[in-house]
């Protein structure tokens, strides 16, 4: 079965730190992936998303970047903080690139920048 | 302008009632809508998928409906229990390209004995 794993599940950042958050995927090959935030209160937010390896597009521009560099492996970056990046932050992926595939989320992150 | 809207307000029911959310939308055409399941803090869960050629979805005591002429889809739950309490968010596909999901903010349901 397909597992996801992401990390880490809480963190808290100065501003101006830098940020990684890590994902990856099991039991699966060559799967859509994506990184969404959540604000309080609010939707689900597509940031980025990826159909293979060294292949991102961004939805938002933002302080923030990704990068795959394994087929299975999704990274969230940033080189400096801003208040605004807090939140909850979800990977998650999905089997096929048409419409209408499910998609799986993992635990999520929740980062906190004071 | 484009919008997904499902009742910010939390609907509370008593447990064995039937639960229905609504999720509405302006200026989409989505060939899918699907219904997810979030717990607090934890990552949404998918529960159901209707296309836009069908009028309803049935899974277990779960039933979605879909009207593209109305653009909206209702949820429901049916005797509904306590373990039901979450947030449901419904969330649009779009065709072609990649698995493009836009997401609703959710509704909170909380389900009393």
């Amino acid at each position: 079965s397909q597992t996801i794993h992401q990390w880490p599940a809480t963190l808290v950042q100065p501003v101006g730190s830098p940020l990684s958050l890590e994902c990856t995927v099991e039991g699966t090959s060559n799967p859509n992936l994506y990184w969404y935030r959540q604000a309080a209160g609010r939707g689900l937010q597509l940031l980025f998303y990826s159909v293979g390896i060294g292949q991102i597009s961004s939805e938002v521009p933002q302080n923030l970047s990704a990068s795959r560099p394994q087929d299975r492996q999704f990274i969230l970056s940033s080189k400096k903080l801003l208040l605004s990046d807090s939140g909850f932050y979800l990977c998650a992926w999905s089997r096929e690139r048409g419409a209408g595939n499910t998609i799986y989320f993992g635990e999520g992150s929740w980062l906190t920048v004071v | 302008s484009q919008k997904i809207e499902q009742n910010s307000e939390a609907l509370n029911i008593q447990e064995g009632k039937t639960a229905t959310l609504t999720c509405n939308y302006t200026n989409y055409s989505p060939a899918y809508l699907q219904w997810y399941r979030q717990d607090p803090g934890r990552g949404p869960v998918f529960l159901l998928l209707i296309r836009e050629n069908e009028k309803e979805k049935r899974k277990e005591r779960l039933k979605v409906t879909f009207d593209t002429t109305l653009k909206q889809s209702l949820f429901h739950i049916t005797a509904s229990q306590p373990a039901d309490s979450a947030t449901y968010l419904c969330a649009l596909s779009l065709s072609g390209g990649y698995n493009k999901l836009i997401f609703g903010a959710g509704t909170r349901l909380a389900v009393h004995p």
